[in-house]
Parts: structure tokens; C-alpha cells; sequence
């Protein structure tokens, strides 16, 4: 079945430094990617969507200049949490999608709980 | 815009007993309906969707949930609960379009309880 992969599982950075999440699509082309947010015993939400060779729609709320997102490649998207701060600690998911509309299905990653100190 | 209502942040059963997790859904139009498990510090699990073919959906791990129109319903159900069962789930809506994105409800978390 779709694997998504997402690294680092776990990260502590200092207050102000900037950190790179990687997701990739193991064995399959995801046109789309999909960037959560989780705080704890909550549900997940949306930050933002990036397809391909594009860029990121971001949601209402969400600072495009402290969350950079490149989806360079089919199989590969990153998020980047730039100057990152205490309020920043949060658990974060990707999720791909092959193909269009909702039916292709969304692969998650394991996630990666971000700690600012 | 759709959404989804998880009634109940916490339902409690035990082994052996049935599992019915609740998820309502709001939209002028059928969408998807999707149902996902998370474990602790981990990602989603697909559990299984409802993609407009047959109303009645079966899953992984023996859970199954309906698809009533007339309710606007996506229960999830299981007839026996084990202890691995015990996570959280989330009860997810697609529109049907190729600019889909998914909408999560709030989450249940499952108890199992010997």
C-alpha cells in the first residue's frame, strides 16, 4: 500500500533557529501534499496545501513567511518552521495525496512532535 | 463548507463489547466520508471510506460504518472491542472535487476497559 515517510520523528531546537520536516512518498507520485498541525488531545488542522512545481495555499491564520513549505519533486515536500518559539511545540503531519479529488485517498506520516526551547 | 460532528470526545467500552463511535456530517452534496486511528505520537490509519459505491463499508481491523443519507450519518462500528482497539479516532470529510481537502472532526478517544 502508500507509505508515506516523515523525518525527523522527534526534534528539540533552540528558540529562534529553524527547523526542516521532511515527507516523502516512498511508492507512489502524490500531486498533492498536505501540511497538519496537532496540539494535544485535539483534532488535526490544516496549514496548508502544496501541489507540485508550485506554491502553497496556506489557511486563514497560518504565516506563510514562518511556515515555509517547498514541494520541489512528486515524492518529496517539506515544511520549514523559520525563527522558531516555545508557541511553535506542536505535533506535525503530512499527508499525501495521489491523483485528483478526494477518492484517490490521503497517506499519512508518522508525524513529528516539535519541542522549542 | 462541509464538516463533521463527532458526538462523544470519550467513549468507554468494554472487551468483548460493541463499538459505536458516532460521526455526522454537513454538506449540500454527498461527499466522502473517511474514518482514521491515530495511536499515541503517531500519524492517521486509514480505517476506511465511504466514496459513493456501496453504503455499508468495511474496514481493517473488523470496524465498519454505514453511509444513511437520510441521517446524514457515518457511524463506525465494531461488534466486539479488543484492547488494541483503544485510540483515538477521527471522522473525516472530502468534497468530492478535484480541489478536495480534508476536514477533521474533534476526535473520539476509545477506552477499552477489561
Amino acid at each position: 500500500g502508500a507509505v508515506v515517510s516523515q523525518h525527523p520523528s522527534r526534534v528539540i531546537c533552540k528558540s529562534g533557529t529553524s527547523v526542516k520536516i521532511e515527507c516523502r512518498s516512498l511508492d507512489f507520485q502524490a500531486t498533492t501534499m498536505f501540511w497538519y498541525r496537532q496540539f494535544p488531545k485535539q483534532s488535526l488542522m490544516l496549514m496548508a496545501t502544496s501541489n507540485e512545481g508550485s506554491k502553497a495555499t496556506y489557511e486563514q491564520g497560518v504565516e506563510k513567511d514562518k511556515f515555509l513549505i517547498n514541494h520541489a519533486s512528486l515524492t518529496l515536500s517539506t515544511l520549514t518552521v523559520t525563527s522558531a518559539h516555545p508557541e511553535d511545540s506542536s505535533f506535525y503531519i503530512c499527508s499525501a495525496r495521489s491523483g485528483t479529488g478526494g477518492a484517490g485517498g490521503y497517506t499519512f506520516g508518522s508525524g513529528t512532535r516539535l519541542t522549542v526551547v | 463548507a462541509q464538516s463533521v460532528t463527532q458526538l462523544g470526545s470519550h467513549v468507554s467500552v468494554s472487551e468483548g463489547a460493541l463499538v459505536l463511535l458516532r460521526c455526522n456530517y454537513s454538506s449540500s452534496v454527498p461527499p466522502y466520508l473517511f474514518w482514521y486511528v491515530q495511536y499515541p505520537n503517531q500519524g492517521l490509519q486509514l480505517l476506511l471510506k465511504y466514496t459513493s459505491a456501496a453504503t455499508l463499508v468495511k474496514g481493517i481491523n473488523g470496524f465498519e460504518a454505514e453511509f444513511k443519507k437520510s441521517e446524514t450519518s457515518f457511524h463506525l462500528t465494531k461488534p466486539s472491542a479488543h484492547m488494541s482497539d483503544a485510540a483515538e479516532y477521527f471522522c473525516a470529510v472530502s468534497p468530492t472535487g478535484t480541489a478536495s481537502k480534508l476536514t477533521f472532526g474533534t476526535g473520539t478517544r476509545l477506552q477499552v476497559t477489561l
